[in-house]
């Protein structure tokens, strides 16, 4: 079936320090792929999407790119800050029907001053 | 913006005791999502429903039930409540508009704890 994987984390930086969370995929077809965050105690919210090959979805500074070729839908920031300190989910949507989303099992980051 | 609102944020119950977890969508949502959350597990899907009176399993429907009476609102319940199923429950909700490229969008998510 269809799955995500994402790495472990906590992934920790420091502020101002470039940001790679890798997000690679499997599936049947062609999926959207989204990034969702999560902040402490609160349901998760769509950070970027991206619908097919090539397509680069961005918010707030974050950028990931669609990779047919390698699978992939890596979460990039070019200068981290301590307010990004949450956990990051990457999940792609079924494209059999009825937009079910497959998680990965998210990647906390750790900024500090 | 989208509100989806669950009902509790955090909730006790005993082993066996049948526990309803409500869940309501403001924006006319065709689809509607039960997920649980644990640490190292990330989501995964109970169950779903893509329209008023229909369900579908998603990959861990064991021991749960859904019921959606009016599009707006989506209830999971619990039949007879176990340990394992202390975890934190999130719902969604999504337009069927532009087939699988709508996001989903979600509640605060309930605490639930069986002792």
């Amino acid at each position: 079936g269809d799955s995500v994987t994402q790495m472990e984390g906590p992934v920790t930086l420091s502020e101002e320090a470039f940001l790679t969370i890798n997000c690679t995929y499997t599936a049947t077809g062609y999926p959207s792929l989204f990034w969702y965050v999560q902040y402490p105690g609160e349901g998760l919210q769509l950070l970027l999407k991206a619908t097919k090959a090539d397509d680069k979805g961005s918010n707030k500074g974050f950028e990931a790119t669609y990779r047919k070729e390698t699978t992939s839908f890596h979460l990039e920031k070019g200068s981290v800050q301590v307010s990004d300190s949450v956990v990051y989910f990457c999940a792609l949507s079924d494209p059999s029907g009825f937009q079910k989303l497959v998680f990965g099992t998210g990647t906390r980051l750790l900024v500090s001053p | 913006d989208v509100k989806v609102t669950q009902s509790s944020r955090y909730l006790v119950k005993r082993t066996g005791e049948k526990v309803f977890l409500e869940c309501v969508q403001d924006m006319d949502h065709e689809n509607m999502f039960w997920y649980r959350q644990d640490p190292g597990l990330g989501l995964r899907l109970i169950y779903f429903s893509y329209d008023v009176k229909m369900k579908e399993k998603g990959d861990i429907p064991e021991g749960y039930s859904v019921s959606r009476e009016k599009k707006e609102r989506f209830s999971l319940i619990l039949e007879s409540a176990s340990t394992s199923q202390t975890s934190m429950y999130l719902c969604a909700s999504s337009s069927s508009t532009g087939v699988h490229n709508q996001p989903q969008h979600f509640g605060d998510g309930t605490r639930l704890s069986i002792l």
